[in-house]
C-alpha cells in the first residue's frame, strides 16, 4: 500500500538557518510526489511537485525538494528560514490512477526561533 | 483563475444534528473534487472523491455521506453528528491532465 513517512513532528530552527524536513514514500509505480505548507486554521498552500525530469525541483518562497529514486524520499530544504515559514508541512504522494487521490504524511510542524 | 470556496468557516453543533458543508469551484469545468478530514494532531484523510456528477467515492466507512448534485458543487453531510465528527474539513479540486490538487480554505467543525 502507499504510504508516506515523515519522521520529525515538530523542528525548531534559527532564524536565518538552513531547513531540511524529511520525507520518505512507499508506491509502486513512479511517483508523482507534492510538498504542502498550511499556516494555522488554513488550507493547504502548494509548495512545489515533482511529476519528472530534473530531480531537483523549485518551488515557491525559496524552497526546493530533491527527488532520490534510490532513497524513496522527497526531503524539502530551504537555505535561509525567515519567522513567516513557521507553519506545517506535508509531503504527499500522488496515485495517478482513478481519482487522482493524494496520501499525506502526518506533518511536521516548523518553529522558528528569533 | 480558479478559485474554491468552503463554507461555512466555523460549526459548532450538537451531537446528534445533521450537518451540510458545502465546496464550490470556479474556473474550471469537470474537475475531480474531494473531501478531507483533519483531526487535531494528525494528518489528511481523504473521506470522499468524485470525478463527476453523481459520482462518489468513499475512501472509509464512517458517519458521513458525500454528494455532487452539480459539476461544481461537492457537499458533505451527515444525519447525526458524533463527537468524533470533530475537525478540520478541507475540499480539493484537481485537474486530470495537471493532477495537482488545490485545496480550500477549510470548516472546522466543533461536535459537543
Amino acid at each position: 500500500a502507499q504510504s508516506v513517512t515523515q519522521p520529525d513532528i515538530h523542528i525548531t530552527v534559527s532564524e536565518g538557518a538552513s531547513l531540511e524536513l524529511r520525507c520518505n514514500y512507499s508506491y509502486g509505480a513512479t511517483p508523482y510526489l507534492f510538498w504542502y505548507v498550511q499556516s494555522p486554521g488554513q488550507g493547504l498552500q502548494l509548495l512545489l511537485k515533482y511529476f519528472s525530469g530534473d530531480t531537483l525541483v523549485q518551488g515557491i518562497k525559496g524552497f526546493e525538494a530533491e527527488f532520490k529514486r534510490s532513497q524513496s524520499s522527497f526531503n524539502l530544504r530551504k537555505p535561509s528560514v525567515h519567522w513567516s515559514d513557521a507553519a506545517e508541512y506535508f509531503c504527499a504522494v500522488g496515485i495517478m490512477e482513478y481519482g487522482n487521490k493524494l496520501v499525506f504524511g502526518a506533518g511536521t510542524i516548523l518553529r522558528v526561533k528569533s | 483563475s480558479q478559485t474554491i470556496h468552503q463554507w461555512p468557516a466555523t460549526l459548532v453543533q450538537p451531537v446528534g444534528s445533521p450537518l451540510s458543508l458545502e465546496c464550490t469551484v470556479e474556473g474550471t469545468s469537470n474537475p475531480n473534487l474531494y473531501w478531507y478530514r483533519q483531526a487535531a494532531g494528525r494528518g489528511l484523510q481523504l473521506l470522499f472523491y468524485s470525478v463527476g456528477i453523481g459520482q462518489i467515492s468513499s475512501e472509509v466507512p464512517q458517519n458521513l455521506s458525500a454528494s455532487r448534485p452539480q459539476d461544481r458543487q461537492f457537499i458533505l453531510s451527515s444525519k447525526k453528528l458524533l463527537l468524533s465528527d470533530s475537525g478540520f474539513y478541507l475540499c480539493a479540486w484537481s485537474v486530470l491532465v495537471q493532477e495537482t490538487q488545490y485545496f480550500g480554505p477549510g470548516t472546522r467543525l466543533l461536535v459537543l
